[in-house]
């Protein structure tokens, strides 16, 4: 079966510092790959997501960025953190549907999140 | 506007009690539609999936109208365990990229 790891769970950061969260998915190739961010009382953003290795969109501007280095590894960065990227940060994988009339059937599988506090 | 809106609540119903919320999207191109359940600092996981035809499992009833573009959760007989915020997703044949609203919160009461 497929399963997604993510961590760590919680994160204090200094305003100003690196950032490196990784996720990472078994029993699965190919798949699509998101990081979605929430803050508190707030709905999930779509920040990146991936299609394949190297492939990367970026959903809004902002301080972060993310790579993709191999198949099933998935990574958000942030050079220097700001106050505003506090906020609960979940990894998503679903499979990659090549047919449009299988398109868009599967749901996300999220990993159990880090919960970022910059400080 | 958003690409998809839900009254956040919160629901403050009894145990016994019937519930529904419902979800609004925007872009009339959507094509696959989700309940999710979040519990209190938790992922979002999958509740279900909701088919044109509507759909049902056990005691809760997704139902869709494009027509008015929402789509609809009911919980029938509700469990203190149903607790949860609720929150609907929205795609658009993009990538298997999904939209999300901003959930509804449910409490149930004993």
């Amino acid at each position: 079966s497929q399963t997604i790891h993510q961590w760590p769970a919680t994160l204090v950061q200094p305003v100003g510092s690196p950032l490196s969260l990784e996720c990472t998915v078994e029993g699965t190739s190919n798949p699509n790959l998101y990081w979605y961010r929430q803050a508190a009382g707030r709905g999930l953003q779509l920040l990146f997501y991936s299609v394949g290795i190297g492939q990367i969109s970026s959903e809004v501007p902002q301080n972060l960025s993310a790579s993709r280095p191999q198949d099933r590894q998935f990574i958000l960065s942030s050079k220097k953190l700001l106050l505003s990227d506090s906020g609960f940060y979940l990894c998503a994988w679903s499979p990659l549907t090549g047919g449009r009339t299988t398109y868009g059937v599967y749901g996300y599988t999220f990993g159990s999140g880090t919960r970022l506090t910059v400080v | 506007r958003k690409e998809v809106e839900q009254d956040p609540g919160p629901f403050n119903v009894p145990e016994g009690a019937t519930v529904a919320f419902n979800c609004t999207y925007s872009n009339s191109a959507s094509q696959s539609f989700f309940w999710y359940r979040q519990d209190c600092r938790k992922e979002p996981k999958l509740l279900m999936s909701v088919y044109s035809s509507g759909n049902e499992d056990g005691r809760f009833t997704a139902q869709l109208n494009r027509a008015s573009q929402y789509i609809s959760l009911l919980i029938r007989d509700s469990k203190l365990s149903d607790s949860a915020t609720y929150l609907c997703a929205v795609n658009r044949y993009n990538f298997n990229k999904f939209y999300f609203g901003s959930g509804t919160k449910l409490n149930v009461k004993p």
